[in-house]
């Protein structure tokens, strides 16, 4: 199947400072990007829908200017959390679809912790 | 009502059981179906997708899909401890929105 890496995996960051989060596809260009949103024993959020080149789209209730989602390259998108509070605190997944795919492929996921 | 519906669990077999997972939907324009395991503290992984109605098997894996009553189901034969995680169910319209269940815990139980 195809694979979709994630980066960091664990991140511990101070009150106020922004984080990044890379999400690349390894051996498919993923037209498609999806970030999510899972807390624990709860089901996946889907926070935004990005298509490469194009802005993202983000889900009603979730901040554009705090989560900052690029999707420059066909095999790399990145989550920014601008001036992350402990409320950010969270498991972050991304995922991918080619263009002639339905299917999504997700990534390990990344555990942010704000202190 | 949610659009796809997904009983929680937790579910528990025994070894060597055969799991049976479901889902319902209610959006007749639905035409793939998903299923993805996910165990803790990691990212969903695809077992599984369908088109429209059928079965479809891959290993001790089975998903079946009946368009006319909007259900979706994953089979498990000689399930193993291996097999304890969350099971997540999810359709796609034409729109490409995804949508997911909440997931269904198993536990096998050795």
């Amino acid at each position: 199947g195809a694979v979709v890496s994630q980066h960091p995996s664990w991140v511990i960051c101070k009150s106020g400072t922004s984080v990044k989060i890379e999400c690349r596809s390894l051996d498919f260009q993923a037209t498609t990007m999806f970030w999510y949103r899972q807390f624990p024993k709860q089901s996946l959020m889907l926070m935004a829908t990005s298509n490469e080149g194009s802005k993202a789209t983000y889900e009603q209730g979730v901040e554009k200017d705090k989560f900052l989602i690029n999707h420059a390259s066909l095999t790399l998108s990145t989550l920014t959390v601008t001036s992350a509070h402990p409320e950010d605190s969270s498991f972050y997944i991304c995922s991918a679809r080619s263009r002639q795919a339905y299917e999504q492929y997700f990534g390990p996921g990344t555990r942010l912790t704000v202190t | 009502q949610k659009e796809v519906e997904q009983d929680p669990g937790p579910l528990s077999v025994p070894e060597g059981a055969i799991v049976s997972l479901n889902c319902t939907y209610s959006n007749s324009a639905f035409q793939y179906f998903m299923w993805y395991r996910q165990y803790s503290r990691k990212g969903p992984e695809l077992l599984m997708y369908t088109y429209s109605s059928g079965n479809k098997e891959d290993g001790r894996f089975t998903a079946q899909v009946d368009k006319s009553s909007k259900y979706i189901s994953l089979f498990i034969r000689d399930s193993q401890p291996s097999d304890s995680a969350t099971y997540l169910c999810a359709a796609l319209s034409g729109t490409y929105k995804y949508i997911f269940g909440t997931g269904t815990r198993l536990k096998v139980l050795a």
